[in-house]
């Protein structure tokens, strides 16, 4: 199993903020790294897919970077709807995929 | 539009089966290049992947629970299933089928069914 590491597990944060979350993988995955964004009693959401492109429909202030081990997600400018847990996931060996522990964004 | 939902027990007694199907529409399982998956998150924490179906009936369990997992798919009935024997409290959790592209990540998601195993 490819073991994946967020960070920070929580941040707290202003509207118009820029934030960046961390995600780290236990071997090199190329780009096979995704992200959602999860809300409470919701399914998560696909925002980035193959580390930097966004899928579609999803604001551009969300900009997904990386590859090997070592990968960003970027919001630009928290808006109010953005304050969620986000997940990175790696699909190296589609379609199995493990996940981050979650990353869970707060008003501050 | 596609949609995926989940039917089942809510309710599954420990060391029997869990038993739950995915019924598709918008989409079709069979000559499909998706994938067709579950995926749980116990309350309170994280997801993870148990399992996927090609379009060909071949499958791919995450290896931490390939003991206790079966998928299948019917594509006669547009449906997917997983059963996963042998439960206990640890196995209490939202279950999502999912339909993952090509490349693995998941585009689209049933909104999920709860699944509590106790006595």
């Amino acid at each position: 199993d490819i073991q994946m590491t967020q960070s920070p597990s929580s941040l707290s944060a202003s509207v118009g903020d820029r934030v960046t979350i961390t995600c780290r993988a236990g071997q090199s995955i190329s780009t096979y790294l995704n992200w959602y964004q999860q809300k409470p009693g919701k399914a998560p959401k696909l925002l980035i897919y193959t580390a930097s492109s966004l899928q579609s429909g999803v604001p551009s202030r969300f900009v997904g970077s990386g590859s090997g081990t070592d990968f960003t997600l970027t919001i630009t400018s928290l808006q109010p709807e953005d304050f969620a847990t986000y997940y990175c996931q790696q699909t190296y060996g589609t379609p199995s995929g493990t996940f981050g522990q979650g990353t869970r964004l707060e008003i501050k | 539009q596609l949609q995926l939902q989940e039917s089942g027990p809510g309710l599954v007694k420990p060391s029997e089966t869990l038993s739950l199907t995915c019924t598709v529409s918008g989409d079709s399982i069979s000559g499909s290049s998706y994938y067709w998956g579950w995926i749980r998150q116990p309350p309170g924490k994280g997801l993870e992947w148990i399992g996927s179906n090609d379009y060909s009936g071949s499958t791919y369990y995450n290896p931490s629970l390939k003991s206790r997992v079966t998928m299948s798919v019917d594509t006669s009935k547009n449906q997917f299933s997983l059963k996963l024997k042998s439960v206990t409290a640890a196995d209490t959790a939202m279950y999502h089928c999912v339909r993952q592209a090509p490349g693995g990540y998941v585009g689209y998601w049933g909104q999920g069914t709860l699944v509590t195993v106790s006595s």
